[in-house]
């Protein structure tokens, strides 16, 4: 089956612009979760929404990023005023949520470069 | 705060040798994953670790966790340069949550013949 797709697969954008990073689930998956990688590292966690509410949101660096998952299946993540030091693969995964179904699954990432 | 740490970050190895890869965790979590990522690819889940004791194996590959000394190790046995890639342990963030993932910095394996 189709498994977590994200859009676009490379961004580039000047310092000071804003962008918007898209995200499609696994179908059926409640949980999704953002995580960002910088070059080097193990991906870092941004965020994650059970439904449509942000569950935990504690890895989101500052109020420049934002994401929303409105229907409880596609998710945004927006930054706005983007820095060069925003530049990495922002991840996106999903799960099909619950105590017991914990397993995420990983998109290929949006690469992110801001000039 | 938890914190991941993964020894070796790089590891050279021979094809038909064997190595142990170790991932160390600072406080209690419920579960340990291993994924698997190619350059320029995303992440492919290869274990996840639920208890105490837990082993799995996959091919060339074993995975074990000891939830007492908050440690877990991959084993691979008699390497193949297939097996070249970095790899990541992961923790569960909140104990009992199916929340957000904790990181290791990755151990990248490069196989040789």
């Amino acid at each position: 089956g189709a498994g977590v797709s994200q859009t676009p697969s490379n961004k580039v954008t000047e310092k000071g612009k804003y962008v918007e990073l898209r995200c499609d689930p696994i179908s059926g998956h409640t949980a999704l979760y953002w995580y960002r990688q910088s070059l080097g590292q193990g991906p870092e966690f941004l965020i994650y929404f059970q439904g449509t509410g942000a569950a935990d949101d504690s890895g989101l660096p500052n109020d420049r990023f934002f994401a929303v998952r409105p229907e409880g299946s596609v998710s945004t993540l927006k930054i706005q005023r983007t820095e060069r030091g925003d530049s990495a693969v922002y991840l996106c995964a999903s799960s099909l949520g619950g105590r017991d179904r914990y397993e995420q699954y990983f998109g290929p990432g949006t690469r992110l470069t801001v000039t | 705060e938890l914190k991941v740490e993964q020894n070796p970050l790089f590891l050279s190895m021979q094809e038909g040798k064997n190595y142990t890869i170790y991932c160390n965790y600072s406080t209690t979590s419920d579960r340990l994953y291993w994924y698997r990522q190619d350059p320029g690819k995303s992440l492919e889940s290869l274990f996840v670790l639920l208890s105490n004791g837990a082993v799995k194996q996959e091919g060339r590959l074993m995975a074990s966790l000891d939830t007492k000394a908050r440690l877990s190790t991959l084993h691979i046995t008699a390497a193949v340069h297939d097996l070249s890639a970095t790899y990541f342990c992961a923790v569960a963030g909140v104990e009992g949550s199916q929340g957000n993932l904790i990181f290791g910095k990755g151990t990248k394996l490069s196989v040789k013949p």
